[in-house]
């Protein structure tokens, strides 16, 4: 079966552990990328990667890190200094970052929801 | 950077009426416009999609239109059904600086029986 996932759906935390999110896809797709969602609220970019052992800030980087060792992987590390970690996160992937006529369609995974107390 | 205003927020219509999103965006440069549906609790999923050399888009019930000199573009579904019920968003990707995409904050449409 392919496609994008992520593990666990749901994640509980104390505030100031560091917990890491799982994102795997099996599409063979250069790009992925990491969202966070709040109610209410869009889509936000936290981080991407166009290419192995390379990856770049999005507009909310802060309190967050990635890494990108494998083209299937690219877990995402909520650590304890991001002030509002509570929220819906949402792996997405793609062919690659963009061609000729722009982007590629961005495939998401079915997202993993954080709770931290 | 992108800027992406959406609206309305919540839309309420008759089922088997239209209904019509509208976004706007703010970087001249951007040249992809995707639209997203999820269900409560689940993935977005694309739903149709335009690219800035095209004007008009359709796939059966939903239809996509692009304003480049205005900015702005929106969404049109015919002939709602219940199954339409969920949160739509909209995109831009103008691949400068972050090469993710910036989405609106949502619309919610309430199909009524």
């Amino acid at each position: 079966d392919g496609g994008i996932t992520q593990s666990p759906k749901y994640l509980f935390r104390k505030e100031g552990q560091n917990v890491t999110l799982s994102c795997e896809q099996n599409l063979n797709h250069d790009a992925m990328y990491w969202y966070r969602q709040d109610p209410g609220q869009g889509l936000r970019l936290i981080y991407y990667s166009q290419i192995v052992n390379d990856f770049q800030k999005g507009d909310i980087a802060e309190g967050y890190s990635v890494s990108r060792e494998k083209k299937e992987s690219f877990p995402l590390t909520v650590t304890s200094a991001q002030k509002n970690p509570t929220a819906f996160y949402l792996c997405a992937s793609s062919i690659g970052a963009r061609g000729l006529a722009g982007a590629y369609e961005q495939y998401f995974g079915p997202g993993t929801r954080l709770t931290v107390t | 950077g992108e800027n992406v205003e959406q609206h309305p927020s919540t839309l309420s219509v008759q089922e088997g009426d239209s209904a019509v999103i509208k976004c706007t965006y703010s970087d001249s440069a951007s040249n992809y416009f995707p639209w997203y549906k999820q269900e409560l609790g689940k993935r977005p999923q694309l739903i149709i999609d335009i690219r800035s050399n095209v004007g008009e888009k359709k796939d059966q019930r939903i239809a996509v239109t692009l304003n480049k000199t205005a900015k702005h573009f929106s969404l049109h579904i015919t002939e709602t059904q219940p199954e339409d019920s969920a949160v739509y968003f909209c995109a831009a990707y103008s691949g400068g600086g972050a090469d993710g995409l910036t989405f609106g904050k949502g619309t919610h449409l309430i199909i009524q029986p």
